[in-house]
Parts: structure tokens; sequence; C-alpha cells
């Protein structure tokens, strides 16, 4: 089955640049979506296709994806930034969906 | 912009059958991929199971035999049924929706969670 590989934690202070790395075999070829998950509060899409951002999202937080990996760029960090990441993939034309590990993003 | 809210028992003997509802509203079900996922104490996201609104459905290989997913169009619902549940099916269970027409699509709204223990 296709896995997704993030790292546990990152850590960055106020007002700096968040990136979150999110790798896959050929993750290039998918559409890559990310997810913001505050403690006790359900998942909200912030990126998707890549790099799409819904309606009422930041343009702080940003997306890529080349090659061998996806990331998630959040730029001008704020402490309410401060929560779980979590990549996801539809894998095998909607096959079955697929999380990465998730990101604990840390506010110094 | 679309409602969704779990509804179920929050508390489920081991080896018995866990049973959710979700409701929509402020949206039409139909046209959409509905999904079911979940999250154990500490971990991270798991996807359960998805069902079109014309009942056509798939899951996670890895729970494929336990799980059934039905839609209630007439009432804007649609539930998930787990079979044979363990301890390790204790988690907060999210519904959330998918793609217009088109499975592989991000999850743009998701309901609040609830939380299911599995007691012995």
């Amino acid at each position: 089955s296709y896995v997704l590989t993030q790292p546990p934690s990152v850590s960055v202070a106020p007002g700096q640049t968040a990136r979150v790395p999110c790798d896959g075999n050929s993750i290039g070829v998918q559409n890559v979506h990310w997810y913001q998950q505050k403690p006790g509060q359900a998942p909200v899409l912030v990126v998707y296709d890549d790099s799409a951002r819904p309606s009422g999202i930041p343009a702080r937080f940003s997306g890529a994806n080349s090659g061998k990996s996806a990331s998630l760029t959040i730029s001008g960090v704020e402490a309410g930034d401060e929560a779980d990441y979590y990549c996801q993939v539809w894998n095998g034309d909607g096959d079955h969906l697929v999380f990465g590990p998730g990101t604990k993003v840390t506010v110094l | 912009q679309v409602q969704l809210q779990e509804s179920g028992p929050g508390l489920v003997k081991s080896s018995e059958t866990l049973s959710l509802t979700c409701t929509v509203s402020d949206a039409s079900i139909s046209g959409y991929y509905w999904n079911w996922l979940r999250q154990s104490p500490g971990k991270g996201l798991e996807w359960i199971a998805y069902i079109f609104s014309d009942g056509s459905t798939n899951s996670n290989p890895s729970l494929k035999s336990r799980v059934t997913v039905s839609v209630d169009t007439s009432n804007s619902q649609f539930s998930l049924k787990l079979t044979s549940v363990t301890a390790a099916d204790t988690a907060v269970y999210y519904c959330a929706r998918g793609g217009r027409d088109v499975v592989a699509a991000p999850l743009d709204n998701w309901g609040q969670g609830t939380l299911v223990t599995v007691s012995s």
C-alpha cells in the first residue's frame, strides 16, 4: 500500500517560516491535500490539489509538490498555527485514501 | 456551509457492532462522496470508507471485512457499521464530505467527531 512520510515535529519561532515535508513514491504525480488539526478539534482543510487554498484560509499557508516531495509552508507563523498537520492523497485513482502520520508544528 | 453531525452510542461492548450515523445539513447529499474516518487516542487519522450518493462504496482494505456503509438520501444521512469491535477500535470517529462526482478529491467539510469507546 502507498505510504506517506512526515517528520514527527517541526519547531518555528513566531514570524518565521515553517515547512512541513511529505514524502511518498512518485508523489509528484499525486494531488496532495493538507489538513490542520488543533487539539480536541476536527481537521480543517488548509491546502488542496498541491497548492490551492480553500476560501477563508490565510495566504500564509501555501503548498508545493514536485518530484519526490510535497510540502506545506506556513509563512509568518503565528501562535494560533500551532497544530498537527497531515498530508493526504488518494491512492489508485480513488481506490482508497492515505494520510501521512502527521507533523506537530510547535511555535516557540 | 455544509454541516455534518455524527451520532450514535459512545460505548460499545467488545465483539459487538459499532453503529454511527452522520446527518448532513445546509447542503444536498446527492452527487457527493461521503467519508468515514477515525482517530485513535493520540494517533493519526485513518480513513475507513466512502459512499457515493448512489450507494456505491469502497473501504480501507484493513477494515473491509468488518465495514458496511449505507446512505439514506431522503433523510440526508449516511451510516457506518463496524462489526466485531475490539479495544483497538476505540477512537474518535469523523464523517467528512468528499468530492462532487469525483472520488479523488479533498475532504472539505468535517463533522466535529464522536468518541466511541469499546469496553470489555
